[in-house]
């Protein structure tokens, strides 16, 4: 079946540091989702991707749609305490949103 | 206001009993979905409704059964059958059903079996 992959797992980071995560998709996806859980939270969507290679920003974060719509990522330029959770990638394949394994990230003050 | 709504935010189940988590939302969405989260790790689809009366088995339907009577309910059942219940279950409507919307969440039932 289909499998969604996020590098790393846990990154942890001063605060003020650039962050990554990297989301990979075993078949192509119509359109990524993003979306951030704070710890003992829910996840709440942050953004949708739908052409290839679409760039989208919003304020410190950045997120890109591959060529081949089959990865994506998502970057978070001098990161803050307000920015600690996990981030998840959410790949759409015909009716279903399967979601990617996750990075939880740590920020240092 | 708005929103979906789980209950019971905490629930302790013996071995062998059955257990339904409740999921209603106001939002006037056509699609639901029940979502399992096990600690450290990503949210695995049980199962999802597009509509009235009707669902589809996700990829770890096993052991759970959902019933989709109204648009605004959802709950799901997690059966005896099912051999490692404990869990953080989220679940989740959208707008748009078959693809394209954004998914709303609820604030999740943590189920834990003694």
């Amino acid at each position: 079946g289909q499998q969604v992959m996020q590098i790393p797992q846990y990154q942890h980071v001063q605060e003020g540091e650039d962050f990554t995560t990297y989301c990979n998709s075993s078949t192509t996806l119509s359109n990524i989702q993003w979306y951030k859980q704070r710890p003992g939270g829910h996840p709440v969507f942050l953004i949708q991707l739908v052409k290839s290679g679409e760039v989208k920003k919003q304020k410190r974060l950045t997120f890109q749609f591959g060529e081949a719509k089959k990865n994506s990522s998502l970057h978070i330029t001098a990161t803050q305490t307000t920015d600690v959770g996990t981030y998840f990638c959410a790949g759409r394949n015909t009716d279903k949103l399967i979601f990617g394994t996750g990075t939880r990230l740590q920020v240092f003050p | 206001d708005g929103g979906i709504t789980q209950s019971p935010k905490y629930l302790f189940r013996k071995e062998g009993q059955n257990v339904t988590l409740s999921c209603e939302q106001n939002l006037n969405h056509d699609a639901m979905y029940w979502y399992r989260q096990d600690p450290g790790q990503g949210l695995r689809l049980i199962y999802y409704s597009q509509i009235v009366n009707d669902f589809q088995k996700g990829d770890i339907a096993e052991g759970y059964s959902v019933s989709r009577e109204k648009k605004e309910s959802f709950p799901l059942t997690v059966t005896s059958a099912q051999k490692n219940p404990t869990a953080f279950y989220l679940c989740a409507s959208s707008a748009l059903a078959g693809g394209g919307g954004e998914l709303f969440f609820g604030e999740g039932s943590r189920l834990t079996v003694l």
